[in-house]
């Protein structure tokens, strides 16, 4: 199946920077990206969806300027936690999206993000 | 609002046994559901989908049975192996829409 991968796969930081996470699709070009974010024991929570080049379509209540989304390539979509609190600590988990199926939904292994 | 539920945070299921995982809606626009399969520390992995012009799709060992009326669809894996040991989580979407996940079940199949 494809491959879709995350870097980092987790990361500490201390409350107030900034923390960037790639999503790439390693064997196709993906049409669209998807960024999730699921919190212990709740269920993967939309947060935007990204096509390559253009802006992020954000889900309501989910801060476009705290979330910056950049999809510059079919196979590269970056989410950046501006000014991280701890409140942002989280599980973020990217997806693309090969075709109109969601079947050809694939999913990264996600990043564990504690901001401190 | 909770859309998608997943009323069972966990099941264990003796090994050859069926292991049978539930997922409840609300919204009656969905149209599409899919169930993942998520193993500890990597992304979800498709499973198996329906149509809601269908009650019942079949792939090897996993069924998804969908009662539209009650807006409630299942999981039924036979039989059960260890490797199935995982989260399940249920998804649904309407018109192509954005998928709608539920909680998750954690299954643990036992020997």
């Amino acid at each position: 199946g494809a491959v879709v991968s995350q870097h980092p796969s987790w990361v500490i930081c201390k409350s107030g920077t900034s923390v960037k996470i790639e999503c790439r699709s390693l064997d196709f070009q993906a049409t669209t990206m998807f960024w999730y974010r699921q919190f212990p024991k709740q269920s993967l929570m939309l947060m935007a969806t990204s096509n390559e080049g253009s802006k992020a379509t954000y889900e309501q209540g989910v801060e476009k300027d705290k979330f910056l989304i950049n999809h510059a390539s079919l196979t590269l979509s970056t989410l950046t936690v501006t000014s991280a609190h701890p409140e942002d600590s989280s599980f973020y988990i990217c997806s693309a999206k090969t075709g109109t199926s969601e079947e050809t939904q694939y999913f990264g292994p996600g990043t564990r993000l504690l901001v401190l | 609002d909770q859309q998608v539920k997943q009323n069972s945070p966990s099941l264990s299921v003796q090994e050859g046994r069926i292991s049978i995982l539930n997922c409840d809606y609300t919204n009656s626009m969905f149209d599409y559901f899919l169930w993942y399969k998520k193993y500890p520390a990597e992304g979800p992995t498709f499973l198996i989908s329906i149509s809601s012009i269908k009650d019942k799709n079949e792939d090897g060992r996993f069924t998804v049975f969908l009662n539209k009326s009650a807006k409630h669809l299942s999981l039924h894996i036979v039989p059960s192996q260890p490797g199935d040991s995982a989260v399940y989580f249920c998804a649904a979407s309407w018109f192509g829409s954005k998928l709608t996940f539920g909680t998750g079940t954690r299954l643990q199949v036992t020997l």
